[in-house]
């Protein structure tokens, strides 16, 4: 089973310019939530999706913007990239809500130089 | 606001041994509780939840975490650890609304032989 995919698994910025990080769930889940991982912050949610054609911001959203595609896919945008945004970008879904078992991905290393 | 402590950043331990990770949280009612277990290069993986009833939770892994409420905690707890459970262990509250989790900083678990 594949589970939550992300990709790319690496990738280097240079300041200003942009990407999307793709994930894709094969779960059948409804809820995808976008988190970002830093030392000794433990995970900060960014935004989340609760179905299909809805999102709402977390924690941390400035700066990102995100799409659900469909109910297996929900990318993340940087539209330009900061140094602030080097991070470990984890993708996670569920079949409904949080108080059920998160399914990660096993994460985007993203370094902004 | 809800917040979740976990005040040992750094837990050496060695094969064999008993491990108590603390985790405290402040929050007014009962709230939703996890604990995470992250894999070096890996996303985070469920142990174990409280919501209510029982007090003591048993977990995967042979884990188990007890709530406190009259010291705001949730430890986990494991009577002998094992190589394979060096990793980075996370803390993590429903903020109330089942769609976002507030996660501690982590603790990171060596295990010497």
């Amino acid at each position: 089973n594949a589970g939550v995919t992300q990709t790319p698994k690496f990738q280097v910025l240079k300041t200003g310019q942009s990407m999307t990080l793709q994930c894709a769930q094969d779960m059948n889940h409804n809820s995808m939530y976008w988190y970002r991982q830093d030392p000794g912050m433990g995970l900060r949610l960014i935004y989340y999706s609760a179905s299909e054609g809805t999102t709402d911001k977390g924690e941390v959203p400035n700066g990102y913007n995100v799409s659900r595609l469909n109910k297996r896919e929900f990318s993340l945008r940087l539209e330009s990239a900061a140094p602030s945004q080097t991070s470990v970008y984890f993708c996670a879904s569920t079949r409904d809500t949080v108080n059920e078992k998160l399914f990660f991905g096993s994460g985007t290393q993203l370094s902004v130089l | 606001a809800q917040s979740v402590t976990q005040p040992d950043i750094h837990i050496t331990v060695s094969e064999g041994a008993s491990l108590e990770l603390r985790c405290n949280y402040s929050y007014g009612a009962t709230p939703y509780l996890f604990w995470y277990v992250q894999s070096p290069g890996q996303g985070l993986q469920l142990l174990l939840k409280y919501f209510s009833g029982d007090t003591l939770v048993q977990g995967i892994k042979g884990f188990e975490a007890e709530f406190k409420r009259s010291q705001s905690s949730f430890n986990l707890r494991k009577p002998s650890v094992h190589w394979s459970d060096a990793a980075e262990y996370f803390c993590a509250v429903d903020r109330g609304s089942a769609r976002q989790l507030t996660f501690g900083s982590g603790t990171q678990l060596t295990v010497l032989p």
